[in-house]
This record gives structure tokens, sequence and C-alpha cells, in this order.
């Protein structure tokens, strides 16, 4: 029973393209997360969603544009796809402002 | 603007001694204290929590403190293994985590 998962694992698409992330918690909490780890490998928060609200969205390009259907899926769509978003996209969630757990990731790759 | 940074960048120890990790932040605002645990090519799995209002938090070999004072988070692994080989980071907020870099800590068999 994964807590948080992520589809895909892995993605591998040309500059320009369009793609999506999916993300599912069934933990029950009411906030989720996406974060990006880039290639030193530091973690920097994206987007965090609260009961389908968007309360963060930090400094990022608006061709990333979060969409929560419900409390229990938070899923990532980037529009014209850079060679600099290649990184590690993870998705977590929490029961508000308490412990949160990590989904799996998808590492993003763009040629 | 908050800082979170993670002292030494990497760390190799023998089996058996105790893992000693530091974390420091830049402000003092009342904010929750977490550390993961990091393994190569893999997601991030929570270690402890330590909620604003407490000092300490333990869990079997793990033991983590929080000292808003002087700003400084210390998770301790008493008699590491080689299991223990990952990087390990510490992340301070509420809603919005600000992680360190991080310690990759080898531990030799």
């Amino acid at each position: 029973d994964t807590a948080v998962s992520q589809t895909p694992k892995y993605l591998v698409t040309q500059m320009g393209n369009d793609k999506s992330i999916k993300c599912e918690q069934n933990l029950g909490h009411d906030t989720m997360y996406w974060y990006k780890q880039d290639s030193k490998k530091f973690l920097k928060i994206m987007f965090s969603y609260n009961n389908k609200e968007l309360i963060i969205n930090e400094t990022v390009p608006n061709r990333f544009s979060p969409k929560s259907p419900d409390k229990a899926h938070l899923n990532l769509h980037i529009n014209s796809l850079e060679l600099g978003d290649s990184a590690v996209y993870f998705c977590a969630s929490s029961d508000n402002m308490f412990e949160q757990y990590f989904g799996p990731g998808t590492r993003l790759t763009v040629t | 603007k908050q800082e979170v940074t993670q002292i030494p960048a990497a760390l190799s120890v023998p089996e058996g001694e105790n893992l000693v990790l530091n974390c420091s932040f830049t402000d003092s605002a009342i904010y929750n204290l977490q550390w993961f645990r990091q393994d190569p090519g893999k997601g991030l799995t929570s270690l402890l929590l330590i909620q604003s209002s407490q000092r300490e938090q333990t869990s079997g070999r793990l033991n983590a403190s929080l000292d808003k004072s002087s700003g400084r988070s210390t998770l301790y692994i008493a008699a590491s293994q080689p299991g223990d080989s990952a990087t390990y980071l510490c992340a301070r907020g509420d809603y919005k985590l600000s992680f360190g870099a991080g310690t990759t800590v080898t531990v030799r068999a």
C-alpha cells in the first residue's frame, strides 16, 4: 500500500513538448505539495494545495500548472518543456502543517 | 528568507560508531523541523518530526533535538550500521519546507 504514489517514474521527452505527472495519496491528508530536486540534489518547493486550493506558489514559470481534482490527487502539467526543467519532481502530502510524506519521485529528462 | 545549512556535506565512519548530524537555520520563527533520509535514486523517507513546541524526538536508534534559541537541530544515530548509509536532509517550515543540502553518510563495514 503505497502512501504517496507518482506516475510516471521516468519521463524522457523533447524540448517544446507538454507533459503531465500524476500524484495520488491514500493517507487522507488535506495538503499536497510539489517539490523539485535539481542536479545538485537541492530540494525546493514549487506548489502546495490545501483541500484543493492553492496556498503556496513559489517563483515558478507559468509553464508549470498544478491541478487538484480532489484532495487525494495533485497533478503537475508542464507546457513547452525546456532543458532546464530536467530534474526529479517529488510529490508530498501532509495532515495540514504536520509531517510531510514524499512520493518516490519522477525523473524528468528533457532532450 | 529562511536558510537551512547542513555541515558536514559528507561523513564516513566505521560501523558501530555513533553519528552526529548537524542542521542550522537562520530565523527564530516557530516552525517544525523534520529529518529525512534519501537513498540514491529514491524518494525521501521521513525519520523524525520535531514540532515547534517540542525539544526532541526519538525513534529506535535515532534521536533528534531542536534548539530554537541557537537555531540548531542535531540528529543522533546510535551504533551506526552499513544500512544507515544514505543522505540525510533536514527541513524547516510549516506548509513550506526549506531544505538543507544534506549530509551524505557512509558507514564502513
